[in-house]
């Protein structure tokens, strides 16, 4: 469905901790993403990668952070500097260089308690 | 950077009827237009596409136009059902492409 998994699809963190969004790809994409969705504020980008070992901040970069060692894997860090955490959080990917279209993964729904 | 507007925010529309969603965007060497339908608690997914050298695609009842010069593409979607029923996304990228830059999404209600 895709070749693209987040896990968990449910997360609760108390407010303070650092907590990690995983995200893994077997379609073989060069670049990743991680998008913010907020109720009427369609996808915001987080942070996109287009190879390994290399990403880039995107439009709301602040208090997150991203790794990107291996090419299936691009893990999110939403850390205790992030003031409104809670969302849903897309990842997708994509082949690089070529005009096609991005996968979704499923999601996931952070919610700070 | 690219900046894509969508219209409207919220449709209701009667079962059977047809539907329009439109986009403008900004920077005008955008070159590939995506549209993703999401269901609710589900994943984006891509319905249609249109490259900028092609000024309209259709897949069923399911087109999409593309006007350069005025920098804006809609979707159309004829003879709605329910199950068409979700929030569909619009976006923009360009040929070197690192980002895609997404409208706000349109929540399109089919009433049977």
């Amino acid at each position: 469905d895709g070749g693209i998994t987040q896990s968990p699809k449910y997360l609760f963190r108390k407010e303070g901790q650092n907590v990690t969004l995983s995200c893994e790809q077997n379609l073989n994409h060069d670049a990743m993403y991680w998008y913010r969705q907020d109720p009427g504020q369609g996808l915001r980008l987080i942070y996109y990668s287009q190879i390994v070992n290399d990403f880039q901040k995107g439009d709301i970069a602040e208090g997150y952070s991203v790794s990107r060692e291996k090419k299936e894997s691009f893990p999110l860090t939403v850390t205790s500097a992030q003031k409104n955490p809670t969302a849903f959080y897309l990842c997708a990917s994509r082949r690089d260089r070529e005009i096609t279209e991005a996968f979704f993964g499923q999601g996931t729904r952070l919610t700070v308690v | 950077g690219e900046n894509v507007e969508q219209h409207p925010s919220t449709l209701s529309v009667q079962e059977g009827d047809s539907a329009v969603i439109k986009c403008t965007y900004s920077d005008s060497a955008s070159n590939y237009f995506p549209w993703y339908k999401q269901e609710l608690g589900k994943r984006p997914q891509l319905i249609i596409d249109i490259r900028s050298n092609v000024g309209e695609k259709k897949d069923q009842r399911i087109a999409v136009t593309l006007n350069k010069t005025a920098k804006h593409f809609s979707l159309h979607i004829t003879e709605t059902q329910p199950e068409d029923s979700a929030v569909y996304f619009c976006a923009a990228s360009l040929y070197n492409f690192n980002k895609f830059y997404f409208g706000s999404g349109t929540k399109l209600n089919v009433k049977p």
